[in-house]
């Protein structure tokens, strides 16, 4: 069965540069959410997108901005990287909104900010 | 603030034994719980969810208890595989939410 696609896997980036993950959310999925998730840490929610139209924020910061697609394909965008930006970004998509359907994640993109 | 807490960072079990995760929960409003597993290198995969007008739900070898009052689920696994080794995630959310909040995971080893 097809999953959620996350490019790049893998992303290293120097202070202050800009950084644009990528989603691919399951076929008629219709929401898709980002998690950080630092070492050691559980996955932090960030922002989530309902119909192109964002949904719920988290702690995200505000270098950090994101996007839903008409082909529901979302991507983050992080800007003036610094250090503790290093984790791993999850994406998530779901089918319908609300508290009652499972969220299915990618792999993961790890992101390294040297 | 920690809403979902797994006190237990690791478990280790005999093969063909029953493996049993807790995880609480703080946040009354939270009405749709779920368990996911994650490998290393991979993203957490869906597991098992309980809704909040049950107390049980079931799955092949796993299992899903909830218990409201003490707002208190568990997970259970049985017979547990050598391929379950991975960490456990128990996550949570409100009806209408958008966003889970996790525990901090549970390291499962089985060993053979």
């Amino acid at each position: 069965a097809a999953g959620v696609i996350q490019s790049p896997r893998h992303l290293i980036k120097e202070k202050r540069e800009t950084a644009t993950l990528k989603c691919y959310p399951i076929p008629r999925h219709d929401t898709v959410y980002w998690y950080q998730q630092g070492p050691g840490q559980d996955p932090q929610f960030l922002i989530s997108f309902y119909e192109k139209m964002q949904s719920d924020k988290g702690s995200i910061p505000d270098r950090f901005s994101a996007q839903q697609f008409s082909d529901y394909h979302s991507e983050l965008n992080m800007s003036s990287l610094e250090l503790g930006d290093s984790a791993l970004y999850f994406c998530a998509s779901s089918q319908g909104q609300g508290g009652d359907s499972p969220l299915h994640f990618g792999n993961g993109t790890r992101l390294t900010v040297t | 603030d920690q809403q979902v807490k797994q006190n237990s960072p690791s478990l280790s079990v005999q093969e063909g034994r029953i493996s049993i995760l807790n995880c609480d929960y703080t946040n009354s409003m939270f009405d749709y719980f779920l368990w996911y597993k994650k490998y290393p290198a991979e993203g957490p995969t869906f597991l098992i969810s309980i809704s909040s007008i049950k107390d049980k739900n079931e799955d092949g070898r796993f299992t899903v208890f909830l218990n409201k009052s003490a707002k208190h689920l568990s997970l259970h696994i049985v017979p547990s595989q050598p391929g379950d080794s991975a960490v456990y995630f128990c996550a949570a959310s409100a009806r209408g939410d958008y966003k889970l909040s996790f525990g901090a995971g549970t390291t499962v080893t089985v060993r053979a």
